[in-house]
């Protein structure tokens, strides 16, 4: 099976713009959840999408959202860009009913400039 | 919420000694433990993971142990190698209404073994 992949790999964009990121989960897999990975801040949990549903949400603010589509595949986006912003921003799929594991991608590095 | 707590946030040790990670967390209704790994520049993959009604669990050199009355859980590397060297998380899962996980992860913990 392939893996959890994630595009664009790498993306500069500059304050104020909007980006907007994508994964791909394992096939059959129904859950995709977001993390926000910066130096010495560990996975910092974005939101959680199953069945097309976002299931639950971390303390982001509005500026972040994300949707997933029928087919699992799921879309982050992050308007108004702030420096802050720049991370590595990591996708997790799992099949959520028979197993807890989950599949993470490469990542998408996002500096903003 | 779930939280999570790990310790230490890093962790030096020798070659072929011994390395002790610590989770604690808060939800008792949290029934899956698992451990991540992620060396430089790779994603987290998962190394080892215990489940509520088993108190420790052994591949290898890794192993787990869980303590649900005290609420916590340990990730245990014996005989440490340099290829160990990477950042560790711990995760705490439940299952919520309509099937799916909520997972919660630790703050990871950066381990470095000095050849």
């Amino acid at each position: 099976k392939a893996g959890v992949t994630q595009t664009p790999r790498y993306l500069i964009k500059t304050r104020g713009q909007q980006v907007t990121l994508s994964c791909s989960p394992i096939s059959g897999h129904r859950s995709v959840s977001w993390y926000q990975q910066t130096p010495g801040q560990g996975l910092q949990f974005l939101f959680e999408y199953f069945s097309e549903t976002q299931r639950n949400k971390g303390n982001f603010p509005g500026r972040f959202s994300g949707r997933q589509f029928s087919n699992s595949r799921s879309e982050m986006n992050v308007s108004t860009l702030e420096l802050g912003d720049s991370a590595l921003y990591l996708c997790a799929s799992s099949p959520t009913y028979s197993s807890n594991e989950q599949f993470f991608g490469p990542g998408t590095r996002l500096t903003v400039l | 919420g779930e939280n999570v707590e790990q310790h230490p946030s890093t962790l030096s040790v020798q070659e072929g000694d011994s390395a002790v990670i610590k989770c604690t967390y808060s939800d008792s209704a949290s029934n899956y433990f698992p451990w991540y790994k992620q060396e430089l520049g790779k994603r987290p993959q998962l190394i080892i993971d215990i489940r509520s009604n088993v108190g420790e669990k052994k591949d290898q050199r890794i192993a787990v142990t869980l303590n649900k009355t005290a609420k916590h859980f340990s990730l245990h590397i014996t005989e440490t190698q340099p290829e160990d060297s990477a950042v560790y998380f711990c995760a705490a899962s439940k299952k919520e209404s309509g099937g799916y996980q909520k997972v919660t992860f630790g703050t990871g913990t950066k381990l470095q073994v000095i050849p």
